[in-house]
């Protein structure tokens, strides 16, 4: 059974900082892996999807890496904003069903 | 990406009534939706797939009684919660993809908040 695990749970870091949050996976097998924005009490924003061909993508400030044999991802936030106070989820898929299995999030706050 | 509205945003409701959700997407047709919960500061759960047109499959340990699922129409999908108890307070997602193509995104509703007192 897959299992994901986001290391840290929460996390604090000054403005303008570079950080990194991590994801791991037990099952190397999946089909593709999704950062997810998620903001006290609302729902989830998509930032950024890396199918298991590939190895990073990058939108903005926002670079995700995939490191399948490993079953380790990592979302890398360049110059870090107050802004990008929000829990960070990443969620893989088994197959091409589009069932998503969540990581428990790390609670991300930039202070100003 | 696409637009998925939830209604209500927030519910409170009586222990031993029932309460329904309903899950649209707004600017095009979702052939499968997903139903998820999740618990404060916890990670999402799925609990079901909502297919327009047939019944929704269910995850396991999710009671499909309990938790009906509708999906009549290619933008609507309803939950109902029914005879709820305060153990099914909890924050209830949809989701939808864009298409059935190459791309697996999937977009999300902004959640309903409920409450069962």
């Amino acid at each position: 059974k897959q299992e994901v695990t986001q290391i840290p749970a929460a996390l604090s870091v000054p403005e303008g900082e570079n950080l990194v949050l991590n994801c791991s996976f037990t099952d190397s097998a999946i089909y593709n892996l999704q950062w997810f924005r998620q903001d006290p009490g609302k729902g989830l924003t998509s930032l950024l999807l890396i199918q298991s061909s590939q190895r990073e993508q990058t939108s903005g400030r926002l670079n995700a890496s995939l490191d399948k044999s490993s079953g380790r991802s990592t979302l890398y936030i360049a110059a870090s904003q107050p802004g990008d106070s929000a829990t960070y989820l990443c969620a893989v898929t088994m197959d091409s069903s589009y069932k998503l299995i969540f990581g428990s999030g790390t609670r991300l706050l930039v202070r100003p | 990406g696409a637009v998925v509205s939830q209604h209500p945003s927030r519910v409170i409701c009586k222990s031993g009534t029932s309460v329904k959700i309903e899950c649209r997407s707004l600017d095009f047709q979702a052939t499968t939706m997903f139903w998820y919960r999740q618990f404060p500061k916890k990670s999402l759960m799925l609990m079901a797939t909502s297919n327009e047109g047939s019944k929704a499959t269910y995850e396991q340990g999710v009671e499909k009684d309990k938790f009906l699922i509708n999906h009549a129409s290619l933008t609507l999908s309803t939950l109902t919660v029914t005879s709820a108890h305060p153990e099914d307070s909890s924050f209830y997602i949809c989701s939808t993809t864009s298409n059935g193509g190459s791309s697996y995104e999937q977009y999300f509703g902004p959640g309903t908040r409920l409450t069962v007192t």
